[in-house]
């Protein structure tokens, strides 16, 4: 079985741009979750959804946003850029309901601010 | 708001050595996973534990859930180079909501 694949792998972006990030998660799996991880803040959660629904969310300003489509694949979108959102953007997903919620993460993505 | 404190934040020690990471946290989580992160990838998921007092072994590795269920530890007996990386806990809570520790850097030396 595939595992969760992100694109791009690297994002080079200038302040003030906007950015969308993209995830395919694990076949079946129908939660999708996404963290921000910096060496100073570490893995900080920023949203989940299930079944095209968010479902919980973190602490992030509304600039960031997402959505997930009905074959389970997620978008995350940044806007006006600021230089402190470089970041490892990793997304996971997990089997809700069977796995005690255990979560399977992508390679990530490196989004540099300039 | 759950947190979850993990100690020692870095780890240096030789090949060979035995260690001990520690996640502790004042709420109590339905479940607790221990992850693994090399430079460049994403965490990947060594161990769920779910029962208070639970312990699992995965080869050299050694988790236990506190009876409480608000704290665990990873033992690693005779650590290898490839141990080498970023151990992170994270604490499963209501309606399934992660909060991750901030993380162990462990490095063994050869």
């Amino acid at each position: 079985k595939a595992g969760v694949t992100q694109t791009p792998r690297y994002l080079i972006k200038t302040r003030g741009q906007q950015v969308t990030l993209s995830c395919s998660p694990i076949s079946g799996h129908r939660s999708v979750s996404w963290y921000q991880q910096t060496p100073g803040q570490g893995l900080q959660f920023l949203f989940e959804y299930f079944s095209e629904t968010q479902r919980n969310k973190g602490n992030f300003p509304g600039r960031f946003s997402g959505r997930q489509f009905s074959n389970s694949r997620s978008e995350m979108n940044v806007s006006t850029l600021e230089l402190g959102d470089s970041a490892l953007y990793l997304c996971a997903s997990s089997l809700v309901g069977v796995s005690n919620y255990e979560q399977y993460f992508g390679p990530g993505t490196r989004l540099t601010v300039t | 708001t759950q947190l979850l404190e993990q100690s020692p934040q870095f780890l240096s020690i030789q090949e060979g050595e035995n260690l001990t990471v520690y996640c502790n946290s004042s709420s109590v989580f339905s479940s607790l996973q221990w992850y693994r992160q090399e430079p460049g990838e994403g965490p990947v998921l060594l161990v769920t534990v779910v029962t208070g007092g639970e312990v699992k072994k995965l080869k050299r590795l050694t988790f236990q859930f506190g009876d409480a269920r608000k704290d665990s530890s990873l033992h690693i007996t005779a650590a290898q180079p490839g141990d080498t990386g970023l151990y992170l806990c994270a604490g499963v809570g209501n309606a399934g909501k992660s909060t991750f520790g901030d993380g162990t850097t462990l490095t063994v030396k050869p």
